[in-house]
Order: C-alpha cells, then structure tokens, then sequence
C-alpha cells in the first residue's frame, strides 16, 4: 500500500506559466519531505524539502506547500522552463531513527513543458 | 566529480543466473541505499545501511542480498534471478543523520529472461 500518492501521472504545462504538483500522503508519522527531479537515463536529483514545522519552503523558482492537515504538499514552479521538462518524485520519512532515514516514494508525475 | 557510480548499466539475465550490482560513492557519505524503480510504482528500499558495517532490510529484500564492503562500496546481488526482478536499480548515497538529501547513481537497468 503506497502511503505516498501522486495522483497526476502527467503535466503540460507552457513556458512562462506555473507548474503546480501536488502529492498526498497517508502516514500521519511523516515529518519530512522533499521533491526528487529525473531526467532519462540518470539518477533522480534533490530538488527541494520541507519539514512538517513548517508550512512553506522557498528555493528560487521552487516553492513547496504543506498542508498537514489534509496531508497533502504541492510543489510550484514558476516560471517554468524547458529545462523543467522530468519526471518528479514526492518522497517523505518518518524518521524512526536519529542514525538515517529511510524515504517512501511517490510513482512521480512528468512534467512537459511546452514553448 | 563522479559522484555515485553504479555498475554495470544495462545486463540481461536468463532466469536462475546470479548477478553482482556494485555501487560506489565518492562522497565521504556513511549511509548507503539500493532501490528499484518499476513503472508506476516510484522507487522502493530494497536495502539500507546506515553506516559502514551495518546492514538493514527495507520495503522489498526478498531476493537480495547486499554487502557494505568499505565506506565507499555497497554491492546488491541477485542469487537466482526471477523475471519479477526486471527492473531499473538506483543506489543512493547520504551523509549520516537525519533530513540528509541522498544522491543518486544513475541506475543499473536489468532484464531477467
């Protein structure tokens, strides 16, 4: 049971615009988060995280939203670019030990930018 | 900067054959990972290990086997390969503690026959 959904496969989105992801969790031990970027044929790329103390986090043309509440963050960029064009990963840990964490993913959601 | 290296890239197997993955990491970083991604189902922990010496299952280790060799070296292997372990294989690196970004190799893909 995936406790880390991201409900939109895919996203189209034109240049300029903003591009909104949204993910969904299920497991209220969750603390942390972040948004992982992956380009064909490589290995995914931290993009941004978030802790639950906090409701926003902001890094250029990056920002995630955390809902708590409704268990749901979102990931905004704006404006996007061609270079935006991967698939991007929603990850979260509940941090059950203090000596590493372990990360749930989402199935991811690809974005197209178009010009 | 090499970063995390994973080898080999691609590697087809017949069913019940053996296969070594190998993975290292140039970081310095003391917690290493091996995933798989499937389609539709994002990238899943087959195993962890915190730090050199220690080893520690994840979501999906039926079927693997894993060796933290030195700081630097972390190796998956398959003992009898299954066509359900046709996959894309990620390792990932970490410094050790908590809310660590883990950086990724970029993937070993495997097809089992």
């Amino acid at each position: 049971d995936q406790q880390v959904k991201q409900n939109s496969p895919s996203l189209s989105v034109q240049e300029g615009r903003i591009s909104i992801l949204n993910c969904d969790y299920t497991n209220s031990m969750f603390d942390y988060f972040l948004w992982y970027k992956k380009y064909p044929a490589e290995g995914p790329t931290f993009l941004i995280s978030i802790s639950s103390i906090k409701d926003k986090n902001e890094d250029g043309r990056f920002t995630v939203f955390l809902n708590k509440s409704a268990k749901h963050l979102s990931l905004h960029i704006v404006p996007s670019q061609p270079g935006d064009s991967a698939v991007y990963f929603c990850a979260a840990s509940a941090g059950a030990s203090s000596n590493d964490y372990k990360l749930s993913f989402g199935a991811g959601t690809t974005v197209t930018v178009r010009a | 900067n090499a970063g995390v290296t994973q080898t080999p890239k691609f590697q087809v197997l017949k069913t019940g054959q053996s296969m070594t993955l190998q993975c290292a990491q140039d970081m310095n970083h003391n917690s290493m990972y091996w995933y798989r991604q499937d389609p539709g189902m994002g990238l899943r922990l087959i195993y962890y290990s915190a730090s050199e010496g220690t080893t520690d299952k994840g979501e999906v280790p039926n079927g693997y086997n894993v060796s933290r060799l030195n700081k630097r070296e972390f190796s998956l292997r398959l003992e009898s390969a299954a066509p359900s372990q046709t996959s894309v294989y990620f390792c990932a690196s970490s410094k050790q503690g908590r809310n660590q970004p883990q950086h990724f190799g970029d993937g070993t893909r495997l097809s089992i026959l």
